[in-house]
C-alpha cells in the first residue's frame, strides 16, 4: 500500500496552461505539505496544511493554489504555467505540524515540464 | 536565512567501504537536524535525527553527530551495502516560528558490489 501517492508521475504541458497535481495519504496524518525541488536539487517548502487549514505559505506566486478538500488530500493547482515552474513537486504528510517530533512521509514526486 | 550545504555528489563506493557524507548548516539558534533518504522509485523517508548539540542519531548502521562548534551533521556508515544506494538529504528545522524542514541539495550514493 502506498502511503503518500501523487498523480501524475510525469506532466508535460505548454506555457500558459493550467494544471493540477493530486496528492492523497492513507496514514491518517493531520498535516500535509507541498515541496518543490529546483534545478539545483534543493527541496523547498511551498505550503503546509494542518487539518485542512493553511499554516505555511512560503512566498509562492498566487498562480499556485493548494486545495485541501479533507485531511487525506492536498491538491496543487497551477495557473498560467511558466517555464520556471518546471521542477519536481513532492507531496508529504506528517502526524503533527512540527517535523521534530513527527517525521515527514513523502510521495514519489511529480516531474513537471513546461515547454 | 537558514540553509544546509551538502557535499557534491555523486558518490560511488565499493561494498563494505566506509562512508562519509558531509553536511554543514547555517541557522539562528539551535535547530534540529535530520537525514532523509530516498531509495530508487520511492519517496523520501526519515533516516535519523538529532535535536540538540552532541546528540548522535543512528539508524540502519548510519550515524550522525550534531556538532554545534562546527555547525555540522556528517553522515557516516562503517560498511556500506549495495542496498544503501540512494539519494541522501540533510535537513534542519528551526525551533522557533513555523517549524519547517530546510533541505540540502541531496547527495546521490551508488554502491558497487
Amino acid at each position: 500500500d502506498t502511503a503518500v501517492s501523487q498523480t501524475p508521475k510525469y506532466l508535460v504541458t505548454q506555457m500558459g496552461n493550467d494544471k493540477s497535481i493530486k496528492c492523497e495519504q492513507n496514514l491518517g496524518h493531520d498535516t500535509m505539505y507541498w515541496y518543490k525541488q529546483d534545478s539545483k536539487k534543493f527541496l523547498k517548502i511551498m505550503f503546509s496544511y494542518n487539518n485542512k487549514e493553511l499554516i505555511i505559505n512560503e512566498t509562492v506566486p498566487n498562480r499556485f493554489s493548494p486545495k485541501s478538500p479533507d485531511k487525506a488530500h492536498l491538491n496543487l493547482h497551477i495557473n498560467s504555467l511558466e517555464l520556471g515552474d518546471s521542477a519536481v513537486y513532492f507531496c508529504a504528510s506528517s502526524q503533527e505540524p512540527g517535523p521534530v517530533n513527527s517525521p515527514l512521509h513523502f510521495g514519489n514526486g511529480t516531474r513537471l515540464t513546461v515547454t | 536565512g537558514d540553509s544546509v550545504t551538502q557535499m557534491e555528489g555523486p558518490v560511488t563506493l565499493s561494498e563494505e567501504a566506509f562512508l562519509t557524507i558531509n553536511c554543514t548548516y547555517t541557522a539562528t539558534g539551535y535547530p534540529s537536524l535530520f537525514w532523509y533518504v530516498q531509495y530508487p522509485g520511492e519517496g523520501l523517508q526519515l533516516l535519523l535525527k538529532a535535536t540538540k548539540a552532541d546528540d548522535k542519531g543512528s539508524n540502519k548502521g548510519f550515524e550522525a553527530t550534531y556538532r554545534k562548534e562546527t555547525t555540522s551533521f556528517h553522515l557516516e556508515k562503517g560498511s556500506v551495502q549495495v542496498s544503501d544506494s540512494a539519494v541522501y538529504f540533510c535537513a534542519l528545522s528551526a525551533i522557533q516560528g513555523a517549524q519547517k524542514l530546510v533541505f540540502g541539495q541531496g547527495t546521490r550514493l551508488t554502491i558497487n558490489p
